[in-house]
């Protein structure tokens, strides 16, 4: 139980398009989701925070308008980057947690690739 | 800021021997939970073991252990019988409140045969 998955495994996207990765809860509902961004040889840096239903909240320094969150329902966030630039290639991971549970369970990761 | 800290950007060990991996943090919170992830080469986050900061007793896993020393906001991570799979990267990850998780830089464990 308690699977998360993320599709596509591997984005290349070319530099001023966008770009969409989604993640999804199989087996439990979602109440909310974690975003997370990692570059190579670094640890996870939290970019925000989905709840169902209701805006995303962002950590300081990610901009909003150009990675958007998106948690329609309890299975399901998305991530756009919007305009991508090389500088946002990255391997992006999503995590989920049910209401009241305090486990994160993550995904396998996106690794995006802006050329 | 409320961090967490790694010391050891990386470690060895040789298959069977006992390594520990040390993480200290910093919290305001009375009631938060510590988490040990390893991350393999497929970079999917697999959790390892969970500690309540309520909980006096330390968590076990199998071969895996911990060492929680709250006042001195210490978690440390002792993987006994080493074996090579379990090189990876190691996190130490903690949340509180608002369930965001704050992870350290992380150790890269080498398991020599």
């Amino acid at each position: 139980g308690a699977v998360v998955s993320q599709h596509p495994s591997w984005v290349i996207c070319k530099s001023g398009t966008s770009v969409k990765i989604e993640c999804r809860s199989l087996d439990f509902q979602a109440t909310t989701m974690f975003w997370y961004r990692q570059f190579p040889k670094q640890s996870l840096m939290l970019m925000a925070t989905s709840n169902e239903g209701s805006k995303a909240t962002y950590e300081q320094g990610v901009e909003k308008d150009k990675f958007l969150i998106n948690h329609a329902s309890l299975t399901l966030s998305t991530l756009t980057v919007t305009s991508a630039h090389p500088e946002d290639s990255s391997f992006y991971i999503c995590s989920a947690n049910s209401g009241g549970a305090y486990e994160q369970y993550f995904g396998p990761g996106t690794r995006l690739t802006v050329t | 800021a409320q961090t967490v800290t790694q010391s050891q950007p990386e470690m060895s060990v040789q298959e069977a021997e006992t390594v520990t991996l040390s993480c200290t943090y910093d919290t305001s919170e009375s009631d938060y939970y510590l988490f040990w992830y390893k991350q393999p080469p497929s970079r999917q986050m697999i959790l390892v073991i969970r500690q309540e900061a309520y909980k006096q007793q330390n968590a076990t896993e199998n071969r895996f252990s911990v060492n929680f020393q709250k006042a001195a906001k210490s978690f440390s991570l002792k993987i006994s019988d080493s074996q090579l799979g379990d090189a990876a990267m190691y996190f130490c990850a903690r949340q509180g409140g608002s369930e965001k998780l704050v992870f350290g830089k992380g150790t890269k464990l080498t398991v020599n045969p």
